[in-house]
Parts: C-alpha cells; sequence; structure tokens
C-alpha cells in the first residue's frame, strides 16, 4: 500500500537554527514527489516538485532532497516568517492517469523570534 | 491575481441545509481536484475533472455530494442535507496535462472553503 510518514509532528526551531523535516514513502513507482507549505485556513502552497533519487531544488531557505526512500526539507537560518505546516505528497505511477496525490500528515513548524 | 479561486471562503450553515462552493482554476490548466481537509490530517480526494468530464470519485464521498464542471472551466460542489461530520476545510486544485516541453504534475490550491455546520 501507498503510504507516506512525515517526522517530526512538530518542531520549534529558534530563529537561525538550522533543521531538517523527513518525509518516508513507500510507492509502487515513484512519479513525483511534492512538498506544499499550509499557513492556518489557507490552501497548500506549492513549493517544490522532485522526480527521482539524488535531485535537489532550493528556494531561499528551503531545499529539498530526495532518496530512494526519503525526502527532505532543509530550512536554513529560519526566520518566524517560515512558521506553518509543511506537507509532503507522493504520486505514484501506478495511480495512471488520475494523478491522485497520497498526503502526509505534515510537520508543524514554529520559529522563535 | 491568476491563481486558483474559491468562494465563499468561509460558511456557516445549520445542519439539513445545502451549500454550494465555486472553484476559479487557473485558466489554462484541463484538470481540476476537489479535496476536503479536517484538523491535522492531510487534504482527502474527493473528485476530479478533466475538462468537463468528472472522471473519478472517491467511493467515501457519499450522494450526498455532488460536483459540475459544466463548460470545463468554473466548477461548484454541493452538499445537500449538511451533516456536523461535513464540517472541515473544502479545497480546489487545478494542473495542467497538456503534453509540453517539460511535464509538470504538480497541482495548485485554491485558497479553501471552511464550512461548519452548527
Amino acid at each position: 500500500e501507498d503510504q507516506v510518514t512525515q517526522s517530526p509532528e512538530a518542531l520549534r526551531l529558534q530563529e537561525g537554527e538550522s533543521s531538517s523535516l523527513n518525509c518516508s514513502y513507500t510507492v509502487s513507482g515513484l512519479r513525483g514527489l511534492f512538498w506544499y507549505r499550509q499557513d492556518p485556513g489557507k490552501g497548500p502552497e506549492f513549493l517544490f516538485t522532485l522526480y527521482s533519487a539524488g535531485e535537489e531544488k532550493e528556494k531561499e531557505r528551503l531545499k529539498a532532497t530526495l532518496t530512494k526512500k526519503e525526502s527532505f526539507l532543509h530550512i536554513t537560518a529560519p526566520k518566524p516568517e517560515d512558521s506553518a505546516t509543511y506537507l509532503c505528497a507522493v504520486q505514484s505511477l501506478r495511480a495512471g492517469n488520475n494523478r491522485k496525490l497520497i498526503w502526509g500528515l505534515g510537520t508543524s513548524l514554529a520559529v522563535n523570534p | 491575481d491568476t491563481g486558483v479561486s474559491q468562494n465563499p471562503r468561509h460558511k456557516i450553515t445549520k445542519r439539513g441545509q445545502n451549500v454550494t462552493f465555486r472553484c476559479d482554476p487557473i485558466s489554462e490548466h484541463n484538470r481540476l481536484y476537489w479535496y476536503r481537509q479536517t484538523l491535522g490530517q492531510g487534504p482527502e480526494f474527493l473528485t476530479y475533472f478533466q475538462n468537463e468530464a468528472q472522471l473519478e470519485k472517491s467511493r467515501l464521498l457519499s450522494d450526498r455530494f455532488s460536483a459540475e464542471r459544466p463548460k470545463g472551466s468554473f466548477s461548484t460542489l454541493e452538499i445537500q442535507r449538511t451533516e456536523q461530520g461535513d464540517s472541515a476545510m473544502y479545497l480546489c486544485a487545478s494542473t495542467s496535462t497538456v503534453a509540453g516541453a517539460v511535464p509538470s504534475y504538480e497541482q495548485y490550491f485554491g485558497p479553501g472553503t471552511r464550512l461548519t455546520v452548527t
């Protein structure tokens, strides 16, 4: 069964304290792995797509990496405005044309000033 | 702003009433998804459209839920005889499946409609 597990569930950092969020997945053929940011009461905001092991993507203080079993979202020198829930989702090749996403439960990140 | 838009943003209704939500996808996107999200959970797939055709509906979706995309542009999601368990955030997302030089599979989400059933 295709599955996505994110850890930790919650993370509290001091401003400037770098850390990483984990997304472990089991899927029958990975089409893509997606990272989203979600602020309270809002829809998920797309961050990155990763397609193959070894791929990396960067955007400001965020860097996403992918292996055959997991993905990491590295946050370098975070600021309070990085506080949000970070969601990971995968798309299986077995899903075929419907491109349905399989979601993790997210990591709630709080960055204290 | 050319992103996905949803209306209304918030809806409070009494149990047993019908509600309808609207989603306007990114204009060049041919595919549209509806999701439901409750606190602490990832989005749960409800249904999706390719242009005006509804291609799949979740088995978890009761007959009280119906969705349309009449002209392949905006979509509506209607919930009849609402129940307290329907209280959730309803999310719409869109994407393009048109073949291009660089394939992309990400979905872009709207701000959501928060439904509260009292």
